[in-house]
């Protein structure tokens, strides 16, 4: 099956930079790239998310790029905040059937955004 | 925003007892799906189904059975549970095409 992988498994930075979190895939058929934020104590939520038919996309400070030839996925968020602070997952969606597929998670980011 | 419901919240069990974990959602998805969460491994999927009646092997079935009897339910079943399935278990729904996946609050499993 699918596997993703993701790096770095602790992100830290300063508040105001950039922070960066790189995924790569191993299904070239996986075609849809979403990006989970999750606070301690909380469920994953869904803050962006790429198709196959994108190179890239931006919501507010979030931008995800996408380079298939390589099967690698970024996430980059510019002017981090306190707020940023959680576990981010990356993950890949293989289609299992005419209206199902399913979602293999990378293992997380750990993001401290520190003053 | 699409709600899932988990119950319980928590549970405690004893090797070799029988742990049903429960899962609603009211948003008439299709698809519904059973998830781990181990530090060092992310989520892990388990089991899934893309309707009443359906049940999938996911990654990592072995020990967990499932059973989803109404478009709504959808349960995971540790027949004889071990200490190894302590863990945190996410249960998440998604609509066709099973792109974005709500997740419920999650529950936090220790097997003694």
């Amino acid at each position: 099956g699918e596997q993703v992988e993701q790096l770095p498994s602790i992100l830290r930075v300063q508040e105001g930079s950039s922070a960066s979190i790189n995924c790569s895939y191993e299904d070239s058929a996986s075609n849809y790239f979403p990006w989970y934020k999750q606070e301690p104590g909380e469920n994953p939520k869904l803050i962006i998310d790429i198709r196959s038919n994108m190179e890239r996309k931006q919501i507010q400070e979030l931008i995800v790029l996408l380079d298939k030839k390589a099967k690698r996925f970024s996430l980059h968020i510019t002017d981090t905040q306190p707020g940023d602070s959680a576990m981010y997952f990356c993950a890949a969606m293989t289609n299992t059937g005419a209206n199902t597929g399913k979602l293999t998670f990378g293992h997380g980011t750990i993001l401290r955004v520190h003053p | 925003e699409a709600a899932v419901t988990q119950s319980p919240r928590n549970k405690v069990a004893v090797t070799g007892g029988k742990v049903t974990l429960s899962c609603n959602q009211t948003n008439n998805h299709n698809n519904m799906y059973w998830y781990r969460q181990d530090t060092g491994h992310g989520l892990r999927l388990i089991h899934y189904s893309y309707g009443a009646g359906s049940t999938e092997k996911g990654d990592i079935p072995d020990g967990y059975k499932a059973s989803r009897p109404s478009q709504e339910n959808f349960s995971l079943i540790l027949e004889l549970a071990t200490p190894s399935q302590t863990s945190v278990y996410f249960c998440a729904s998604g609509g066709t095409g099973a792109e974005t996946l709500y997740f419920g609050s999650g529950t936090r499993l220790t097997v003694l």
